[in-house]
């Protein structure tokens, strides 16, 4: 069955930088794109990032551009988000999320990680 | 960026109840709407993609219709499993956005 597992998260002081993993499983990795969806305490899901089955296609959030770099490495079934500058703002339940073939819809989802900005 | 509002932000119903959840976006998005179920300290669920196709596994009573700017999540009788946080999302255009959520709540 199609797993992610996320990791990396925890406290890190504001200006500074985290990477968090994505662990893929059950399914052809190399043929889907991937996301990072995050969520604040308490508050709805904001999308971060998309990197295409390849990695030659990446985009970001306007909230995080500049700061974040998505990768994958498909010979080990990962994803990773590199987040640099962190803000108390990021503060939020990071999950990455496998995408339909040919649309950007979410079929399978991470339990997620905290990441805490303080 | 493509907004999206849901109404309401919160629904108060009892079980075997007919719900409906409205959202609307804040330009054309023809069909490219997908509806996510989250349970407090889950991961969300795919209930609707394409408006109105049924993810596979998704009990018959979840349906979703619409096209363009205004789509509904309708749930024919609620369960107690369906007391939980809906949102919609678009996928028409980058970013992709989700509507702020509605808590559907036991009366």
């Amino acid at each position: 069955q199609v797993q992610l597992v996320e990791s990396g998260g925890g406290v890190v002081q504001p200006g500074r930088s985290l990477r968090l993993s994505c662990a893929a499983s059950g399914f052809t990795f190399s043929s889907y794109g991937i996301h990072w969806v995050r969520q604040a305490p308490g508050k709805g899901l904001e999308w971060v990032a998309v990197i295409s089955y390849d990695g030659s296609g990446k985009k970001y959030a306007d909230s995080v551009k500049g700061r974040t770099t998505i990768s994958r490495d498909n010979s080990k079934n990962m994803v990773y988000l590199e987040m640099n500058s962190l803000r108390a703002e990021d503060t939020a339940v990071y999950s990455c999320a496998k995408s339909d073939y040919s649309h950007y819809y979410f079929d399978y989802w991470g339990q997620g990680i905290l990441v805490t900005v303080s | 960026d493509i907004q999206m509002t849901q109404s309401p932000s919160t629904l108060s119903a009892s079980v075997g109840d007919r719900v409906t959840i409205s959202c609307r976006a804040s330009q054309s998005i023809s069909a490219w709407l997908a509806w996510y179920q989250q349970r407090p300290g889950k991961a969300p669920r795919l209930l609707i993609y394409k408006a109105s196709s049924l993810e596979s596994g998704v009990p018959s009573r979840f349906s979703g219709s619409g096209s363009g700017t205004e789509f509904t999540l309708t749930i024919s009788s609620l369960q107690p499993d369906d007391f939980a946080t809906y949102y919609c999302q678009q996928y028409n255009s980058y970013p992709v956005t989700f509507g702020q959520g509605t808590k559907l709540e036991i009366k």
